[in-house]
């Protein structure tokens, strides 16, 4: 069935440090979005994606729609600790209406 | 100004018990869709109610059922409870067909 994959799972890195993590589908997106999620509470929008090719900046994020259309992926710059919490890909399928499909996460943890 | 309010925020429940769980969306938004995030995953959706009328809905047996009142707010209704269904249910809003979906804090169902 469609999916989207997420990865890494998760990553532990020093405060400062630059951070990737992408995420790629079985089928072409028109829509991608970033999530984060801090523990107990719900999905935040980070960046929307629209058009392929498309590099989009929040500050010190930054994400970008894949050529292809199947992947997407978001850098955190300068790492801080309120950086911590987990961040998920999501997206419509194609004639999936307004169905947004969410990849598993990535679990970022920032060490002071 | 508030945004997306979700009631209860725990809950216990016991194997083949019902469950109502409501939602207020954010001021000026018409449209609300509900998922179910188990434990370490990405939420999935289960439907979505525009107008007082399902819109759309995802790949949950019947027992999962919902209503929208005039004033925008909603309802997840679920039946015969399983352990299974032991997650956080989260509520989001938006206007219209957009993708600017505000999460709630989400309702932790624990079946037992």
């Amino acid at each position: 069935g469609q999916q989207l994959n997420q990865s890494p799972q998760s990553m532990f890195i020093q405060e400062g440090e630059d951070v990737s993590m992408n995420c790629t589908s079985s089928s072409i997106f028109n829509t991608w979005l970033w999530y984060k999620q801090d523990p107990g509470e719900g999905p935040v929008l980070l960046i929307a994606l629209y058009k392929a090719g498309e590099l989009t900046s929040n500050g010190r994020l930054t994400a970008q729609f894949g050529i292809t259309r199947k992947d997407s992926f978001l850098n955190i710059s300068a790492s801080i600790p309120s950086d911590v919490g987990i961040y998920f890909c999501a997206g419509p399928y194609i004639n999936a209406g307004n169905m947004l499909t969410f990849g598993g996460g990535t679990r970022l943890m920032v060490k002071p | 100004d508030a945004g997306v309010t979700q009631s209860p925020t725990h809950l216990i429940k016991t194997r083949g018990q019902q469950v109502t769980l409501r939602c207020s969306p954010k001021s000026g938004h018409d449209t609300v869709s509900w998922y179910q995030q188990a434990l370490g995953q990405g939420p999935q959706f289960i439907f979505q109610y525009y107008e007082e009328e399902e819109r759309q809905r995802g790949n949950f047996p019947d027992r999962f059922s919902g209503h929208q009142f005039p004033n925008y707010s909603s309802e997840l209704n679920v039946n015969a409870l399983w352990l299974g269904d032991s997650a956080l249910y989260l509520c989001a809003s938006s206007f219209g067909d957009t993708y600017g979906y505000t999460f709630g804090s989400g309702t932790r169902l624990t079946v037992v």
